[in-house]
């Protein structure tokens, strides 16, 4: 099955800096790529996803890449302010007809006033 | 309404009771989902209903059983549990077929057993 890995596990910034967060996934048929945020006590929200038909998305501060023959994609979050704290994670799942989404371990992001 | 909503929030229940954790979406999604999530811990898939039918099972125990009767809830029954089990269910929605979008989670029903 899936294997994705996440990178780092912990990451602290100061506010105002940038943060990257990198994954990498196994099954090359992967081609949907999601980010999910979670802050404490809270549930898992969708901050940005990419399909493999596409190199970099961006939302506002946040951007995605990915890179279909290395098999990694990362999550970059420009101007870091308070309210990015969280656990960030990313995930990976292969045709239209698959439920499974393969979670990386996660990253505790804090951000530093 | 982009709410999924599940109850209870909290539940405290012996390895001998019989208890269930209930989810509830209006936006029309025929995905349903449970996931349990231990802390600090990524969401682990157990079940998946498709268009009111199971449609994953990821080689859950017995001990958890899922219902779903009709397109808008999502039931868990539980019994006879661990303490192992203690953890966050959390329900969760999608539109349709596979991955075609988003997830909608809920809160969460965080379950201790004793």
């Amino acid at each position: 099955g899936e294997n994705v890995e996440q990178h780092p596990s912990t990451l602290s910034v100061q506010e105002g800096d940038s943060a990257v967060i990198k994954c990498t996934y196994s099954d090359s048929a992967s081609n949907y790529f999601p980010w999910y945020k979670q802050e404490l006590g809270k549930r898992p929200q969708l901050i940005i996803d990419i399909r493999s038909n596409v190199g970099e998305k961006k939302d506002q501060r946040i951007a995605v890449t990915l890179n279909k023959t290395a098999k990694h994609f990362s999550l970059h979050i420009t101007e870091t302010q308070p309210e990015d704290s969280a656990v960030y994670f990313c995930a990976a799942s292969r045709d239209a007809n698959d439920y499974k989404l393969s979670f990386g371990a996660g990253t505790t992001v804090t951000v530093r006033a | 309404d982009t709410e999924v909503t599940q109850t209870p929030k909290h539940l405290v229940m012996g390895m001998t009771n019989k208890k269930s954790l209930k989810c509830e979406q209006h936006m029309g999604h025929r995905a349903m989902y449970w996931y349990k999530q231990k802390a600090k811990k990524p969401p682990e898939l157990m079940f998946v209903y498709s268009y009111e039918k199971l449609s994953i099972n990821e080689s859950v125990p017995s001990r958890f059983s899922p219902e779903c009767p009709n397109s808008s809830l999502l039931n868990l029954h539980l019994h006879a549990l661990q303490p192992e089990d203690s953890a966050l269910y959390l329900c969760a929605s999608s539109q349709g077929q596979g991955n075609t979008g988003e997830l909608f989670f809920g809160e969460g029903s965080r379950l201790t057993v004793l």
